[in-house]
């Protein structure tokens, strides 16, 4: 069973400019959530989607956005990239909420 | 808002110790996560605990949860070089997959 699939593993940006991520969630899983992983923040929860629906949103400005395709598949924009959004963006996917939640490698984001 | 503490933040060990890595957190949660990473990848699920008094053990890890002290233990058994990593606990907030994680424990364990 593949596991979390999030593409492209490595971007290079400059600041102002726009970027898109891709989520491929396992198998059967309809719950996506994204978080933001830097060495000052840590590990801080963006936004979780539950068929193709926002369930919850972290505390990030409207710069950050998401959605959800009816395939489960998902993706998160960041608009005018600042220097601040160079992080690891990590995608998790679960099949219920008392399950694991299991995390993709990330997309390593760099923003110049 | 919630708060999610580990304790020790980095710990270094020598093969063949115990030691015990702490989570405290300050509102109320039923669901507690650990995770373990290694350098340059993401994150692995060790442990789900969903109740008071839960226990779960794997191999030399053993992960137990009071919810009423607001408290969860990782505790390292025999310690081996394999287990050097960076070990995160995270509570479940609220419905669904927003997690508050705490700061991770830098594990080395030296030969």
């Amino acid at each position: 069973k593949a596991g979390v699939t999030q593409t492209p593993r490595y971007l290079i940006k400059t600041r102002g400019q726009q970027v898109t991520l891709s989520c491929s969630p396992i198998s059967g899983h309809r719950s996506v959530s994204w978080y933001q992983q830097t060495p000052g923040q840590g590990l801080q929860f963006l936004f979780e989607y539950f068929s193709e629906t926002q369930r919850n949103k972290g505390n990030f400005p409207g710069r950050f956005s998401g959605r959800q395709f009816s395939n489960s598949r998902s993706e998160m924009n960041v608009s005018t990239l600042e220097l601040g959004d160079s992080a690891l963006y990590l995608c998790a996917s679960r099949v219920g909420v008392n399950e694991k939640l299991f995390f993709g490698s990330g997309t390593q984001l760099s923003v110049l | 808002e919630l708060k999610v503490e580990q304790n020790p933040l980095f710990l270094s060990m020598q093969e063949g110790k115990n030691y015990t890595i702490y989570c405290n957190y300050s509102t109320t949660s039923d669901r507690l996560y650990w995770y373990r990473q290694d350098p340059g990848k993401s994150l692995e699920s060790l442990f789900v605990l969903l109740s008071n008094g839960a226990v779960k053990q794997e191999g030399r890890l053993m992960a137990s949860l009071d919810t009423k002290a607001r408290l969860s233990t990782l505790h390292i058994t025999a310690a081996v070089h394999d287990l050097s990593a960076t070990y995160f606990c995270a509570v479940g907030m609220e419905y669904g997959n927003k997690l508050v994680f705490g700061a991770g424990t830098i594990l080395r364990v030296k030969s």
